[in-house]
């Protein structure tokens, strides 16, 4: 089965700061990455599909880019109501393997 | 807009079942595959596998095969994720999710139901 690592596992960073969190796949997934948002005591939320095409209703401060193994999800200005879990998830094939996670705080 | 919802959380021994229900609305049921992925205490997402409500088709995490059973019934746009043999490691948030695209392609899961608490416990 393909893995997902992301790293960090956590960070923390201030009001406005730019955030970048990566997600590796152990094998070669095209652009079948999604990224989610998980607030505390929350459902999951989906953020970006297709590496990079952002899901409706999302703010455009979230991106993601990548493509093969490598990709990113960035916060270009982080927001208080950002803190979250964010995990990636490939979906190209079975099983639809999530990442372990990236927590994400306010300094 | 599609809706899941689930049924109440359950309390079960080890070695029990549990069985869980989604009941969908908002959209075609038949149209978006359903997934179910679960969530330990303090740990990360797990998918548990997909059903197609279309076709009854299924796939499993191998983890699971054998011992948990998806199934679906139009008549109430319902799913329903059994899973048997239970133990400590099974108390979790299960969810289940919708397939953001209709058929059979790739996709991410863009609805979500509310999640409901399995323990396990003697």
């Amino acid at each position: 089965d393909i893995q997902m690592t992301q790293s960090p596992s956590s960070l923390s960073a201030s009001v406005g700061d730019r955030v970048t969190v990566t997600c590796r796949a152990s094998q070669d997934i095209s652009n079948y990455l999604a990224w989610y948002q998980q607030r505390p005591g929350k459902v999951p939320k989906l953020l970006i599909y297709a590496a990079s095409t952002l899901q409706s209703g999302v703010p455009s401060r979230f991106s993601g880019s990548g493509s093969g193994t490598d990709f990113t999800l960035t916060i270009s200005s982080l927001q208080p109501e950002d803190v979250a879990t964010y995990y990636c998830q490939k979906y190209n094939s079975a099983p639809r393997t999530f990442g372990q996670g990236t927590k994400v705080e306010i300094k | 807009q599609a809706l899941l919802v689930q049924s109440g959380g359950e309390v079960k021994k080890p070695g029990a079942s549990v069985k869980v229900s989604c009941r969908t609305s908002g959209y075609t049921f038949t149209s978006n595959g359903i997934n179910w992925v679960r969530q330990a205490p303090g740990q990360g997402l797990e998918w548990m596998g997909w059903i197609s409500p279309h076709t009854g088709n299924t796939n499993y995490a191998l983890r699971f095969q054998g011992r948990v059973t998806m199934s679906t019934d139009t008549s109430t746009s319902t799913a329903n994720m059994e899973l048997r043999s239970l133990t400590s490691d099974d108390s979790a948030v299960y969810y289940c999710a919708r397939d953001l695209v209709s058929g059979f392609f790739p996709s991410p899961f863009d609805y979500w139901g509310q999640g409901i608490l399995v323990t396990v416990s003697s």
